[in-house]
């Protein structure tokens, strides 16, 4: 069973607007992580921001915030004033305490700034 | 600091021949992963090695891939009697600790492109 969906294979937002990117997950672990990442055209993996299924506060770093809602198994992740350079593949990924060893990883978004 | 540096970035290989794929994570960090995601997909997790733990090779497609991590550090992936589906990047990543909490961030190096002819 699919444990990380992205919905959006593409999106596209112009230059300094919000973007909302989705993400649904399906655990029965009472403990997991959430992360998103980040894959630019060169290939690597840029780690965004993390939730932890027990924070009671959506994370933030810096432009990035995930909007998190636990009961509906969502983790979105909101980019504000987009910037030509976010352009790239973002992941959602989630790892479940009692199976540390495997972080599942969703189909991605691709996402497009337009000037 | 330094990153997780992967080697080489680039490997076309014929089909048959057998490849190995080098992965130096952060210092410090005890563990460390492999992934692979072929084109336009998500990544696919291979192997997971922990400290001096017996490695989790559950993801392993087949016996032809294998890895080891040497002295908990450096960490090789070797493909033998490559075949085209194995064509995809192979990510390393590594982490500073094992959370019993699953909070562990993991930190990915830039990759290997494999292409088998």
């Amino acid at each position: 069973a699919q444990k990380i969906t992205q919905t959006q294979p593409g999106m596209f937002v112009q230059e300094k607007e919000a973007v909302t990117l989705d993400c649904t997950y399906d655990t029965s672990d009472p403990s997991y992580g959430l992360f998103w990442y980040k894959q630019p055209s060169s290939g690597e993996m840029i780690f965004l921001i993390y939730q932890g299924s027990y924070d009671q506060q959506n994370a933030t770093e810096g432009r990035y915030s995930l909007n998190f809602q636990k009961a509906r198994k969502s983790a979105n992740l909101v980019i504000s004033a987009s910037q030509l350079g976010d352009s790239a593949m973002y992941f959602c990924a989630m790892r479940e305490a009692d199976n540390n060893n495997d972080m599942r990883f969703g189909a991605g978004t691709r996402l497009t700034v337009k000037p | 600091g330094a990153g997780v540096s992967q080697s080489p970035s680039n490997k076309v290989t014929e089909k048959g021949k057998d490849v190995e794929l080098r992965c130096d994570p952060i210092s410090g960090h005890t563990a460390l992963y492999w992934y692979r995601q072929s084109l336009g997909q998500g990544l696919e997790f291979l192997i997971y090695f922990q400290g001096n733990s017996a490695p989790d090779k559950s993801g392993l497609p087949s016996d032809r891939f294998s890895a080891e991590r040497t002295g908990g550090s450096v960490s090789t992936l070797t493909i033998q009697r490559t075949q085209q589906e194995d064509s995809a990047v192979y990510l390393c990543a590594s982490s500073p600790r094992r959370s019993g909490r699953g909070t562990d961030t993991q930190y990915f190096g830039p990759g290997t492109r494999l292409t088998v002819l």
